[in-house]
């Protein structure tokens, strides 16, 4: 069975970096777009980034444009997502998600991870 | 912000029918792509529900539906049960912003 299971999160200060993880199973990893969408306490959710299936194609959103990059390990099975000049707004949980389709554009989440829980603060 | 517009709340009592609208614009929904639809309950892994509009997973019940017409978009459940209790949420793509949106969420709560 597909299972994604996201790390990494934790309590850092404003401007800091992390990196998140999400290791992938059961599935071909290698023959799927992932994303990382996110969700702040409160509110509801927000698509953050797409990878498409080879990592030639990176899309962001423009709440973090410039500031997280997303990448993949295909010998790994495993997404990441690094964050830098991380901001208050920024706290929320972090889910990756599958693809259904190889580049990750106008697609939909067929599986999610648990999430794991960035809190950006000092 | 989201592009897709959803009621904060709907409610019903056991057994009832209740629909959740999403309401786009000329560069997500009217533009022809498709919408999705998942079940979200907090501290958990969101679920697709619907794919494509109108189209169930399998393992999805059969009341669960969802259509699509111009800029909107809606999901009605029918014969409401209390486990469907849960947060809502559509999704689709967005032209303008080249990503993908989700609707503002929907509380539903069974009465």
């Amino acid at each position: 069975q597909v299972q994604l299971m996201e790390s990494g999160g934790g309590v850092v200060q404003p401007g800091r970096s992390l990196r998140l993880s999400c290791a992938a199973s059961g599935f071909t990893f290698s023959r799927n777009g992932m994303h990382w969408v996110r969700q702040a306490p409160g509110k509801g959710l927000e698509w953050v980034a797409v990878i498409s299936f080879d990592g030639n194609n990176k899309y962001y959103a423009d709440s973090v444009k410039g500031r997280f990059t997303i990448s993949r390990d295909n010998s790994k099975n495993t997404l990441y997502l690094q964050m830098n000049s991380l901001r208050a707004e920024d706290t929320a949980v972090y889910y990756c998600a599958k693809d259904t389709t190889i580049f990750g554009v106008a697609a939909y989440f067929d599986y999610w991870g648990q999430g794991t829980l960035v809190t950006v603060s000092s | 912000q989201s592009v897709l517009t959803q009621p904060p709340s709907v409610s019903g009592a056991p057994g009832q029918r209740v629909t959740i609208s999403c309401t786009g614009s000329r560069s997500n929904i009217g533009a022809g792509y498709d919408v999705h639809w998942y079940q979200h309950l907090p501290g958990t892994a969101p679920k697709l529900l619907i794919y494509g509009n109108s189209n169930r997973p399998s393992g999805v019940p059969d009341r669960f539906s969802g259509s699509k017409s111009g800029t909107s978009a809606s999901l009605a459940i029918t014969g409401l049960q209390a486990e469907d209790e849960a947060d809502y949420y559509c999704q689709s793509y967005d032209s303008s912003l080249s990503g993908e949106v989700f609707g503002t969420g929907t509380k539903v709560t069974v009465l």
